[in-house]
């Protein structure tokens, strides 16, 4: 079957800096995607990695290898609005995405 | 770019009435769109996905009969929940994507909350 794992809930200090993994096992791999989901909120896009290694995007960034199934996003310079969920999701061999339970994101001041 | 709408974005209803919610591409066609459920504190659940002029292809699980989608357009996806109880109550996004894009990105929705009475 097919299995995305991802932490349930992380907590940080504002200002600091967090790391967010994600381990899948799908049928097929076309790219990952994490995107940000504010409560009572659609989730928007924060970053799509389909090669190995790192792409940076301001303050977060998004890691993958696919020989291990594994990916991380690095959040810098935490700030209060960053409290959120933040979703792990896998485009397997038919195009369809695969999403992970999300993790709740809670920054302290 | 690529922004999706969707209506209304929060609906009351009665038990057993219909609840129809509009899901559309603004600035772009989508050839395909996706339904989703989110309950309290879970993730998304693909309901189903649809291409503009076919027939909507439904997760497992997931009555056909009872929610209802026509994709009439490349602009226009409507999600139909019959007979709607209270056990049908969530947040329902749908997002869409177009082949133009190198990556297949989903462009989401900002959501529906139903609520059955």
């Amino acid at each position: 079957g097919q299995n995305i794992d991802q932490p349930t809930e992380m907590t940080a200090t504002e200002g600091a800096i967090v790391q967010i993994n994600c381990t899948y096992q799908t049928s097929g791999f076309n790219g990952l995607f994490w995107y940000q989901q504010h409560a009572g909120e659609a989730p928007t896009f924060l970053s799509y990695n389909v090669l190995d290694g790192l792409e940076e995007k301001g303050r977060f960034s998004s890691f993958l290898s696919r020989s291990k199934g594994y990916s991380y996003l690095l959040l810098k310079e935490l700030q209060m609005k960053d409290s959120a969920s933040y979703l792990c999701a896998v485009l397997d061999s038919n195009y369809q995405l695969i999403w992970g339970a999300g993790t709740k994101l809670i920054i302290k001041p | 770019g690529a922004v999706v709408s969707q209506h209304p974005s929060w609906v009351i209803c009665k038990s057993g009435t219909s609840v129809k919610i509009e899901c559309r591409s603004l600035d772009f066609q989508a050839t395909t769109m996706f339904w989703y459920r989110q309950f309290p504190k879970q993730s998304l659940m693909l309901m189903a996905t649809s291409n503009e002029g076919s027939k909507a292809t439904y997760e497992q699980g997931v009555e056909k009969d009872k929610f209802l989608i026509n994709h009439a357009s490349l602009t226009l996806s409507t999600l139909t929940v019959t007979s709607a109880h209270p056990e049908d109550s969530s947040f329902y996004i749908c997002s869409a994507r177009t082949s133009a894009l190198d990556y297949n990105e989903q462009f989401f929705g900002p959501g529906t909350r139903l609520t059955v009475l």
